[in-house]
């Protein structure tokens, strides 16, 4: 299994542009998360989804939208890219909670966007 | 959720336990600890929870105390390539969506 796949690795944006930023797991996840890391500090979440179409809002989700049409994806759109967007982007996925116990987040390795 | 405190930083020599502390003062009684690391800039890694029983596994054990406000992570035989930053968090079971909040954690530095 692949696990969570995040593509690019790498990009550049000039000040204004858009782009996509895609996440892909093959684990059959119904939960998938959006997360960004800046120099020195912890995560921080963007935007979450519990399934196939339905998603809702983190702790830092202005200037970011996302969809899941599948089960499978769930790309982050930048629309207007800032300097402050300028951060390390991490995807995870996880099994909803089930009784009592519930299961660690898997990772991907993450897209190093610099906006410039 | 609860929030969580831990060092900012620790030194381990090799092949010694790694001892990480984390407070959780106010921590809920369904709240998990959960454990995740962090190598070099690379996703996060799940290690380890727990609710209130001490919990063992291949990577690590986790001990959390009676009353529940703190807990450690036990690395028992630390190596050079568990020089990461970890992550001690707190989490509410929901039933919806569940979501981990992460701090900025302990940097370990592990040396020869």
């Amino acid at each position: 299994n692949a696990g969570v796949t995040q593509t690019p690795k790498f990009r550049i944006l000039k000040i204004g542009q858009s782009m996509t930023l895609q996440c892909t797991q093959d684990m059959n996840h119904n939960y998938m998360y959006w997360y960004r890391q800046d120099p020195g500090m912890g995560l921080k979440l963007i935007y979450y989804s519990v399934g196939a179409g339905i998603t809702d809002k983190g702790e830092v989700p202005n200037g970011y939208n996302v969809s899941r049409s599948t089960t499978e994806d769930f790309p982050l759109r930048l629309e207007l890219a800032a300097p402050s967007q300028t951060s390390v982007y991490f995807c995870a996925s996880s099994y909803s909670l089930q009784g009592a116990r519930s299961y660690g987040y898997t990772f991907g390795s993450g897209t190093r966007l610099t906006v410039v | 959720d609860a929030k969580t405190t831990q060092p900012p930083s620790m030194d381990c020599a090799e092949g010694r336990a790694a001892n990480l502390p984390c407070n959780h003062s106010t921590i809920s009684g369904n709240e998990y600890v959960y454990w995740y690391r962090q190598i070099h800039s690379q996703g996060p890694q799940y290690i380890i929870h727990g609710l209130k029983n001490n919990e063992t596994n291949e990577m690590a054990s986790l001990i959390i105390t009676e009353d529940r406000k703190s807990s450690t992570l036990i690395l028992p035989h630390a190596t050079l390539r568990d020089t990461a930053v970890y992550y001690c968090i707190v989490r509410l079971y929901t039933g919806t969506a569940s979501k981990l909040t992460f701090g900025t954690g302990t940097r370990l530095q592990v040396t020869l």
